[in-house]
């Protein structure tokens, strides 16, 4: 099974703060890896997906990069709506698994 | 739009068994491999199980093999996962996701998800 490492698991940061999130994989994943934001009694958002590609609608400030076995979420700039966990998941073999997930929160 | 809509959770004694349906609306259904993502409480996401669109080849992680059983009936566009031998630990939320396999694979969108609780 492919494991992914996520870190930081928490992170408090302010309004326009730069953020970034990694996500290392066991093993090689071609560039499968996913990005979703959950907000407190919601379900999962796709952010971004095959590495970093941004899902329509998600606002140009959040970007994804990496290859191989490391991954990164970055917020260029954070906004209020911001606030929320995130995760990654790896598509390239089953099972799919996830990260542990990074919480950010209001410094 | 794109809606998936999960129904069937509810609170079950451990062995026992629930059934969860997705009705789904807003593309082809039959188009799509589909599967079950869960979230216990206060925990992270953890993959259940896929199906192919044509519903003749299944996935599952580990913990639920032999367990639980992912179906679909693209006359309905529904989505179903009967669960058998429930356990504590499968105490969760169950969200219905749409997997989008091209040049990438995603999951590109999740139903509000149905609660399952296992406890006498």
């Amino acid at each position: 099974d492919i494991q992914l490492t996520q870190s930081p698991s928490f992170l408090s940061a302010s309004v326009g703060d730069r953020v970034t999130i990694t996500c290392r994989a066991s093993q090689g994943i071609s560039g499968h890896l996913a990005w979703y934001q959950q907000k407190p009694g919601k379900a999962p958002k796709l952010l971004i997906y095959g590495t970093s590609t941004l899902q329509s609608g998600v606002p140009s400030g959040f970007s994804g990069s990496g290859s191989g076995t490391d991954f990164t979420l970055t917020i260029s700039s954070l906004q209020p709506e911001d606030f929320a966990t995130y995760y990654c998941l790896q598509f390239k073999s089953y099972p799919l698994t996830s990260g542990g997930g990074t919480k950010v929160e209001i410094e | 739009e794109v809606q998936l809509v999960e129904s069937g959770g509810g609170l079950v004694q451990p062995g026992g068994s629930l059934r969860l349906s997705c009705v789904t609306s807003g593309f082809i259904f039959s188009y799509y491999y589909m599967g079950w993502v869960r979230q216990a409480p206060g925990k992270g996401l953890e993959w259940v199980a896929n199906i192919k669109a044509d519903g003749g080849e299944t996935f599952y992680v580990d913990s639920v093999r032999g367990r639980f059983t992912i179906s679909r009936d693209n006359a309905k566009n529904t989505l179903y996962l009967q669960m058998n031998s429930l356990r504590a630990e499968d105490t969760a939320l169950y969200y219905c996701v749409r997997y989008v396999r091209g040049n990438n694979y995603y999951f590109d969108n999740w139903g509000q998800g149905t609660v399952a609780t296992v406890s006498s």
